[in-house]
Formats: structure tokens, sequence, C-alpha cells
């Protein structure tokens, strides 16, 4: 499982409150990544970082934020959550040699706004 | 930008059938190709990558793929299906550097359904 958590697991919150995940690795990798999950769409990328405080947009990333403040910790932040945001939010590694470099994944957290 | 198309939504086969499931994508360069698995209410697990060499690459779970640049298709095969074969399948596409530095770009999957 490339050593990598998500917190919380599963979590119920409101329209308009703010929310935060975590993602927690242990073998120190690089590049970190999240990703939402949606029926009929498949994974689609969120935000990455590449390094403590370096961090771009993917195709997703409108109402996000994320903050990358030591290399273990990859935060998500939903200032404002809307019912649209109701997802499963996959957190994800790179690890290996150079181009070898391949994602694993964590367990997920799933998230309903009502 | 690049972009993967998962033809088939469902797909079921019959168990110790033989199964493929299709993948095309669109990418200007390399490809770096990708196989991932997922069983309900779990994440994902990869199944098997391609970068470069052998376009028949052999993956976990008695698994393998052909890389068709030809067709732009990374198609995944297995000889003989199990009941535990049961799930979601993903093909993605990575860019940038290494095997998809930047995000890799999903298909939307398929769900293969395995009757006795």
């Amino acid at each position: 499982d490339a050593g990598i958590t998500q917190s919380p697991r599963h979590k119920v919150t409101e329209t308009g409150t703010p929310v935060t995940l975590r993602c927690h690795q242990t073998e120190n990798h690089r590049y970190m990544y999240w990703y939402r999950q949606d029926p009929g769409h498949g994974l689609r990328l969120i935000h990455y970082s590449y390094g403590v405080k370096d961090t771009d947009k993917g195709e997703v990333s409108d109402g996000y934020s994320v903050s990358r403040s030591k290399t273990e910790d990859f935060l998500l932040t939903l200032e404002s959550a809307t019912s649209s945001q109701t997802s499963v939010y996959f957190c994800a590694i790179s690890a290996g040699q150079g181009e070898w470099e391949t994602q694993y994944f964590g367990p997920g957290t799933r998230l309903l706004v009502l | 930008a690049q972009s993967v198309t998962q033809p088939d939504i469902h797909i079921t086969v019959s168990e110790g059938a033989s199964l493929e499931l299709r993948c095309n994508y669109s990418y200007g360069a390399t490809p770096y190709l990708f196989w991932y698995v997922q069983s309900p209410g779990q994440g994902l697990q990869l199944l098997l990558k391609y970068f470069s060499g052998d376009t028949l690459v052999q993956g976990i779970k008695g698994f393998e793929a052909e890389f068709k640049r030809s067709q732009s298709s990374f198609n995944l095969r297995k000889p003989s299906v199990h009941w535990s074969d049961a799930a979601e399948y993903f093909c993605a596409v990575g860019a940038g550097s290494g095997g998809g530095a930047d995000g890799l770009t999903f298909g939307k999957g398929t769900h293969l359904i395995i009757q006795p």
C-alpha cells in the first residue's frame, strides 16, 4: 500500500462548511496527488505536489486548495463545501526510479456534503 | 491534452472464459500507460504498466496487456477469469516527466461482471 494513509476515511458535512482531508505517507516520496472519483467519470486529478510548498493544479481544481508544509503530509481543503464535491477522494504518491515512477493510491476518503 | 477511452462500461464474462478489456489513448508523445483494478469499496491496485520496450507486458494476477502504437491501444487480457476478478478496471495515461509525474489521466472505467 506504499505506506499511504488518509484521514478521515468517511465524513459527512453540510454545505458551506470548510473541510480538510489529510494524506500521510511514511516513505519520503517527493510527488503526491489528490484525485476525486465519481461514477461515470473515473478518477480526475485535483492538485498535485512535487515537493514541500510546491504544488500545482490539476484538471478539476476549482473549489479546492492544497498545502504541503512537510514531506509526509498533503492536505486537501474545501474552503466552502458544496454538494457537487460529494465524492470519493484518493491520495496517491509516485514511487520508483526516474522514468519508472509509478503512482500508488491510498484507501480513499468518502465525503458526503448535505 | 491526453485522453483515455474505455469503450465498454460493463462487460460480462463467464468464469473460466477469456477476457479482453479495451483501452484507447490520445497522447502526442510516447505514452506511459497503466491498468489499475478497484474492488468494491477499495482503493486502486496497479495491475501493470508500459513505459517502453517490449509491447507485451505482464502484470499481477495473470493479466497482460499489449501496447499497439498504430492503434493507440493498450488492451488488457486474461486467458481465464476467476470470480475474484469481478471489479472495476481503469486504464490511465501519464504525462509529464517519468511515469506521469504531472498526474494521470484515467478512463471512465469498465465494470467486469463474472457469471458462474
